[in-house]
């Protein structure tokens, strides 16, 4: 079946130590999205690539950075993260900006200690 | 002019009976109005979507309503189930743009 596959489901790590979340997709979609949701609130968008164009939110910490090497996958570095970034994070794609729906990876549960 | 204002953010509802959530938004560049649910853990699946050239749309237990004039849209399930229990976000879009989700419903559905 066609997905999007996100790696670890779970990831813990140190306080100020960089990681990385992987998402991999086998639709064939243009656009590969990266969110943030945090416990009892809607996902928060980060940023997106639409092909090979990087596309970051305004409010997105310099933090936060992306990787898309191919059309298949999609990668968060979070270059020293806080215990506010603890956080779900969930990758997803479509085949076009806004006017299709969006399919979603299960998620990276991240936790910071 | 891109936030999209849900509501309740909680709903309890009898086994059987109809869930509804509602959602208005400003932007009237917004063509695409889709409804997702996300059970604890996993990532929000497309649930049921409209676009504003129709006033409903209806997938089995699930219909969507709306109202362009209003600028309103909502979820209706009806023969709420246990297993419906999960959060349920609405979201817009328009092919200038991201979607821009709502807060998002808990709905607990009771046995």
């Amino acid at each position: 079946d066609a997905m999007v596959i996100q790696n670890p489901r779970y990831q813990v790590t140190q306080f100020g130590k960089p990681v990385t979340l992987s998402c991999s997709q086998t639709l064939n979609h243009n656009v590969m999205y990266w969110y943030q949701q945090k416990s009892s609130q809607a996902p928060k968008l980060l940023f997106h690539y639409y092909d090979k164009d990087f596309n970051n939110e305004a409010d997105t910490p310099d933090n936060f950075q992306s990787r898309r090497p191919n059309t298949s996958f999609c990668f968060l570095d979070i270059r020293s993260p806080g215990l506010g970034d603890a956080a779900m994070y969930l990758c997803a794609t479509s085949r076009d900006v806004g006017i299709s729906g969006y399919t979603f990876g299960s998620g990276t549960r991240l936790t910071v200690v | 002019q891109q936030q999209v204002k849900q509501s309740p953010q909680s709903l309890i509802v009898q086994k059987g009976g109809i869930s509804i959530i509602n959602c208005a938004y400003e932007n009237t560049a917004f063509d695409y109005f889709p409804w997702y649910q996300q059970f604890p853990g996993k990532g929000p699946a497309l649930l049921i979507a409209i676009r504003p050239d129709v006033s409903e749309k209806k997938e089995g237990r699930f219909t969507i309503s709306f109202n362009k004039s209003a600028k309103q849209f909502s979820l209706h399930i009806m023969d709420s189930q246990p297993g419906d229990s999960a959060t349920y976000f609405c979201a817009a879009g328009g092919s200038q743009g991201n979607l821009i989700f709502g807060k998002g419903t808990k709905l607990s559905v009771k046995p």
